[in-house]
């Protein structure tokens, strides 16, 4: 099925520790987006990109690195985990920055410990 | 800096009522605004965009209004279902393309 996909789906990381997030779609969208989700603090942007090669900050986008070297993928790399990246991050698509509807991925939970 | 606020945080309603979802935003200035629903442990789903220029959108028992002067969004359910249960979530979309989320509503409907 068309959509946003997300791996890993669960992840448990000791502080200091690298990895990636991967993001894919495969609906030809061009805006692709990082969100996290934390208890009482809502979605919040980390890292946004309107095609492949362009990538920009959100609102939160400290820790995080992105890249965009295809349409279709969107990797969110936290480069040395804290305890204060435990949260649970979305993936999101749609064809153009802003006019459109956004596909969100089901999600990806991080523990650090 | 765009606010977001929907209140009240959580809301416990009898199947079969209708029922109206607030979202406030402090800047006047969006593009868009989207109701998004999101089943516990779930990603979240798009229900209803309304562009800046739109007063409502319908979609099912589903109808969503935009007042933009006011700064307020509803999205309105009729006659509720126990398959509604979930939260409810409003974003703002600034004219520089930015998402702004509220904190949303949890709804439960008791069968």
């Amino acid at each position: 099925n068309a959509g946003v996909t997300q791996t890993p789906k669960f992840q448990v990381l000791k502080t200091g520790q690298s990895m990636t997030l991967q993001c894919a779609q495969d609906m030809n969208h061009e805006y692709m987006s990082w969100y996290r989700q934390d208890p009482g603090m809502g979605l919040r942007l980390i890292h946004y990109s309107v095609g492949a090669g362009i990538t920009d900050q959100g609102e939160v986008p400290n820790g995080y690195n992105v890249s965009r070297s295809t349409t279709e993928d969107f990797p969110l790399r936290l480069l040395s985990a804290a305890p204060s990246q435990t949260s649970v991050y979305f993936c999101a698509s749609s064809y153009s920055e802003g006019a459109n509807v956004l596909t969100f991925g089901a999600g990806s939970r991080l523990t650090v410990l | 800096k765009q606010e977001v606020t929907q209140i009240p945080a959580a809301l416990s309603v009898p199947e079969g009522e209708n029922l109206v979802l607030n979202c406030s935003f402090t800047d006047s200035a969006i593009y868009n605004l989207q109701w998004f629903r999101q089943d516990p442990g779930k990603g979240l789903t798009s229900l209803l965009l309304i562009q800046s220029s739109q007063r409502e959108q319908t979609s099912g028992r589903l109808n969503a209004s935009l007042d933009k002067s006011s700064g307020r969004s509803t999205l309105y359910i009729a006659a509720s279902q126990p398959g509604d249960s979930a939260t409810y979530l409003c974003a703002v979309i600034s004219n520089t393309g930015k998402l702004i989320f509220g904190q949303g509503t949890t709804l439960q409907v008791k069968p």
